[in-house]
């Protein structure tokens, strides 16, 4: 079992749809991470949140759009998207943002943009 | 920056046999270093890590890493390989000295088993 959750397993959205993905972990850890994998690579960082701050923007779209309400969620807004970020959208969380601080991955969310 | 490479896309090992994946880095360092793997249809689990001290590392599900500077690796193995280990496996990379920077995960090697 994963200690972070998140929801939906599944999406499937069109090009003008605005969606959101939601990522939960309640380890008291401070800072907290979206993934984007594509099928057989590794996972490329989007975003980090540290102490509910962005810390890491790796040039990614505007079209994604994080949200850190509070230490224990983590959100992703989607709207606008292209068929090309079809993937599977990782969240991650960890004790500290330090880079020694080990990830701990949630089961992903299945995106598909049609 | 520090990058690692894992030289091998594909693996297959029958269930019983030994196991050794390859992991290959570049830092002018001694970097923070990992071991993830992913099973189909879900996140990545940390296997092991290795900071300082003790270069034979002890993992979970019995893999162990060692580390060797003077060959700038650090190979996971297994002595004895499960059919519920095939899985994607993920060498990553950090450096200590570099504040603000994020992990660099290798490309990744594919663990088939046999029967």
């Amino acid at each position: 079992d994963t200690e972070v959750t998140q929801t939906p397993k599944h999406l499937v959205m069109g090009m003008t749809n605005k969606k959101s993905l939601k990522c939960e972990q309640h380890m008291g850890h401070r800072a907290m991470y979206w993934y984007k994998q594509k099928a057989k690579k590794p996972p490329e960082l989007m975003f980090v949140y540290s102490y509910e701050k962005l810390s890491i923007n790796e040039s990614v779209p505007s079209r994604f759009s994080p949200e850190c309400p509070n230490s224990s969620l983590l959100n992703l807004h989607l709207h606008a998207l292209q068929p090309e970020d079809s993937a599977l959208y990782l969240c991650a969380s960890s004790q500290e943002g330090a880079i020694n601080s080990p990830l701990h991955f949630g089961n992903g969310t299945r995106l598909t943009v049609t | 920056a520090q990058s690692v490479t894992q030289p091998d896309i594909h693996i297959t090992v029958s269930e019983g046999a030994s196991l050794e994946l390859r992991c290959n880095y570049s830092y002018g360092a001694t970097p923070y270093l990992f071991w993830y793997v992913q099973s189909p249809g879900q996140g990545l689990q940390l296997l092991l890590k290795y900071f300082s001290g003790d270069t034979l590392v002890q993992g979970i599900k019995g893999f162990e890493a060692e580390f060797k500077r003077s060959q700038s690796s650090f190979n996971l193995r297994k002595p004895s390989v499960h059919w519920s280990d095939a899985a994607e496996y993920f060498c990553a990379v950090g450096a200590p000295d570099q504040a603000g920077t994020a992990l660099i995960f290798g490309k990744g090697t594919t663990l088939s088993v046999s029967s």
